[in-house]
Formats: structure tokens, C-alpha cells, sequence
């Protein structure tokens, strides 16, 4: 299953929304997560089962979709959200990963 | 608290072996699939290996099947990652984590820090 990120990069400032897209090249219900990994920084993660919150990640995080069109939201962008963030589905194995989506300050 | 610490990386020849090692503490390592995920220099992350908590099974990317073995040992704790035959494309930072129960379905919870191999002559 391949994972298209969409863009690949954007610019933005402090206090954006931001919205990152993720589609898959076929169905997997709900089973993907997103994670953010800051430069130099083993990823971490954001958003599990699609939409899901893990515990300790700001609010401001949430997580869409179902199928193959999925959406990671940034309500406000702050300055510790500029890194790069990645999608990776879930339902079948190899379990791949969307190519990456890098925030940088505008 | 869930730490991961891998080991083992370092300058490899073509051809050669290396063995990674990840040692786990914070949860019971048991009960939980094992994964290892590799990222290339400037590049995207790339799901490597799994295996599972207690019987061990395993599943391998197409690019490293028959090359790495992935295996743990409950009695310490640790995931191994057995790589041979190492190419210049496997150079990239290996990353250990623990899985939020089986990897399918559920995915990555928890990463390690990460160690550098690197393939070159």
C-alpha cells in the first residue's frame, strides 16, 4: 500500500492552520497514525487510529479520515511544531509511510 | 517510563555483518511486538522488521528479506537486528520501537534515539 503525503513541504507562521493530507492507494479503514520528528530527533507520535490523540500531545493536534483520504490538523501552529511529520498506514504489512511533510517557518 | 536504546551500529564493507542490539526497560517487553524502522540520510522513514511478543513471529521489508533476521530474548529485554550482506543503500539510522500491542493495526507507540550504519568501502 503506498502512502502520498500532500505537500511535501509548506511554510507557515506562528499561529496558522495547517493541514497536511495523506491517501492511500487503497482502503485501510482507520488504521493509520501520524508522527512528528523534529531535526536530529527519533519520531514521535501524534495521532494513532486515525484520529485518536496519544497521550500528551497538545490539543491543537487532531487527525481525520477514514479509507484512503486522511488529514492531520494544526490548529495554531506554534514555534516547537517545525519539524517534519509523516503519516504510515497500518493495515496490511510492509506497514510504509507517507514520504513526509516538513513545516518550516515562514 | 518506556526507554529504548539501541547499540551496535557503526561503519560496515560491503558484504559485511553487523548486529544491532536495542535494549528496553519501562514495560513489560514481553507482551508487546518489537519493530525496527530505518531512515537514510536526508531521506523518509522506512518500516524495516517486526516480530511479535511472545512467539516470535516475524515479517521483513522485500529490500532486506534474506539478508536481516529480527529476534528478541524476553529473558533480557533486548531486540536484535542480524544484518549481512550490507549494501550501500542500507546505510541509514536504525531506529528501535515498541509496538502499542501487534504493530498490524495498531502501529508504533514508542521510539529509541536511533544508531548510525553505515555502508560504505
Amino acid at each position: 500500500i503506498q502512502l502520498t503525503q500532500s505537500p511535501s513541504s509548506l511554510s507557515a507562521s506562528v499561529g496558522d492552520r495547517v493541514t497536511i493530507t495523506c491517501r492511500a492507494s487503497q482502503g485501510i479503514s482507520t488504521y493509520l497514525s501520524w508522527y512528528q520528528q523534529e531535526p536530529g530527533k527519533a519520531p514521535r507520535l501524534l495521532i494513532y487510529a486515525a484520529s485518536t490523540l496519544q497521550s500528551g500531545v497538545p490539543s491543537r493536534f487532531s487527525g481525520s479520515g477514514s479509507g484512503t483520504d486522511f488529514t492531520l490538523t494544526i490548529s495554531s501552529l506554534q514555534p516547537e511544531d517545525f519539524a517534519t511529520y509523516y503519516c504510515q498506514q497500518l493495515s496490511s504489512y510492509p506497514l510504509t509511510f507517507g514520504g513526509g511533510t516538513k513545516v518550516e517557518i515562514k | 517510563e518506556v526507554q529504548l536504546l539501541e547499540s551496535g551500529g557503526g561503519l560496515v564493507q560491503p558484504g559485511g555483518s553487523l548486529r544491532l542490539s536495542c535494549a528496553a526497560s519501562g514495560f513489560t517487553f514481553s507482551g508487546y511486538s518489537m519493530t525496527w524502522v530505518r531512515q537514510a540520510p536526508g531521506k523518509g522513514l522506512e518500516w524495516v522488521s517486526v516480530i511479535s511478543g511472545s512467539d516470535g513471529v516475524t515479517k521483513y521489508a522485500d529490500p532486506v528479506e534474506g539478508r536481516f533476521t529480527i529476534s528478541r530474548d524476553n529473558s533480557k529485554n533486548t531486540l536484535h537486528l542480524q544484518m549481512n550482506s550490507l549494501r550501500a543503500e542500507d546505510t541509514a539510522v536504525y531506529y528501535c520501537a515498541k509496538c502499542r500491542s501487534g504493530c498490524q493495526f495498531n502501529g508504533v507507540d514508542y521510539w529509541g534515539q536511533g544508531t548510525l550504519v553505515t555502508v560504505a568501502a
